[in-house]
C-alpha cells in the first residue's frame, strides 16, 4: 500500500513564508500533486512535480526529491485568504490512481 | 456551466431511503472520480470510471453504487446507508485516468447525512 504524511496544523501571519511538507512511502511513483481547499469548497488544483526539483507558481512553489520521497509546498507573501487546507497526492504504481494525505490546515493570522 | 457541478449540495436520509447523487462535467475530460471525504480522514477513493467503465472499485460497500452512463456524467446511488457514511462526497474528473490523473478537477461535493 502507500501512505502519505503532512503536518496536520500550520500557523503563520500575513505576509510570511511557510512550508508544508509531504512524506510519502508508495511502490512506484508517477507524480506528486498539491491541492487547496477552502472551508464548505471544492479542491482545486494548485501544482504537479513528476521530476525532481522546484515549479513556481507565483506566490506558491512546489518541490520534490524522489530519492528522499518527499516534497513540500512553500506559499510565500502569506494573505488571510490563503487560509485553507492543502493536501498532497501521489500516483503511484500500483493503482495510477492519486491517494491522498490528510491535509494541513493552514491558520494565517493579520 | 463550466467545471464540475454536483446536485444535491446538501441531503439528509434515513437508514432506510434511497437516493441518487449526481456529478456532471462540462470539461471534455474522460474519467471521472468519487471519493468520500470525512472529518479527519484522508480523500479515500470510492470509484474510477473511464469512457464509461468501471478502472477502479475500491472495496467499496454495496449499499453504494455507481453508475456513468457517459463520460460527462457520474451517479452515485445510495441505499440502506449508516450514520458513518456521513460525509462529503466529492466528484472529480481527469483528462485521463493515467498522466491525466494529476490533475483532478473538483465539484463542490455533496454533503450526506445519515440519521
Amino acid at each position: 500500500g502507500q501512505s502519505l504524511e503532512q503536518p496536520s496544523e500550520v500557523t503563520a501571519v500575513e505576509g510570511a513564508i511557510v512550508q508544508i511538507n509531504c512524506t510519502y512511502q508508495t511502490s512506484g511513483f508517477y507524480g506528486l500533486s498539491w491541492y487547496q481547499q477552502h472551508d464548505g469548497g471544492a479542491p482545486t488544483f494548485l501544482s504537479y512535480n513528476g521530476l525532481d526539483g522546484l515549479e513556481e507558481t507565483g506566490r506558491f512553489s512546489s518541490f520534490l526529491s524522489r530519492s528522499d520521497s518527499y516534497g513540500y509546498l512553500l506559499l510565500q507573501e502569506l494573505q488571510m485568504k490563503d487560509s485553507a487546507s492543502y493536501f498532497c497526492a501521489v500516483r503511484d504504481g500500483g493503482s495510477y490512481i492519486p491517494t491522498f494525505g490528510r491535509g494541513t490546515s493552514l491558520i494565517v493570522h493579520p | 456551466e463550466t467545471g464540475v457541478t454536483q446536485t444535491p449540495r446538501h441531503l439528509v436520509m434515513g437508514m432506510t431511503n434511497k437516493k441518487s447523487l449526481k456529478c456532471e462535467q462540462h470539461l471534455g475530460h474522460n474519467a471521472m472520480y468519487w471519493y468520500k471525504q470525512s472529518a479527519k480522514k484522508p480523500l479515500e477513493l470510492m470509484f474510477v470510471y473511464s469512457l464509461e467503465e468501471r478502472v477502479e472499485n475500491n472495496s467499496v460497500p454495496s449499499r453504494f453504487s455507481p453508475e456513468c452512463p457517459n463520460s460527462s456524467h457520474l451517479f452515485l446511488h445510495l441505499h440502506t446507508l449508516q450514520p458513518e457514511d456521513s460525509a462529503l462526497y466529492l466528484c472529480a474528473s481527469s483528462q485521463d485516468h493515467s498522466s491525466g490523473a494529476n490533475v483532478l478537477t473538483f465539484g463542490a461535493g455533496s454533503r450526506l447525512t445519515v440519521l
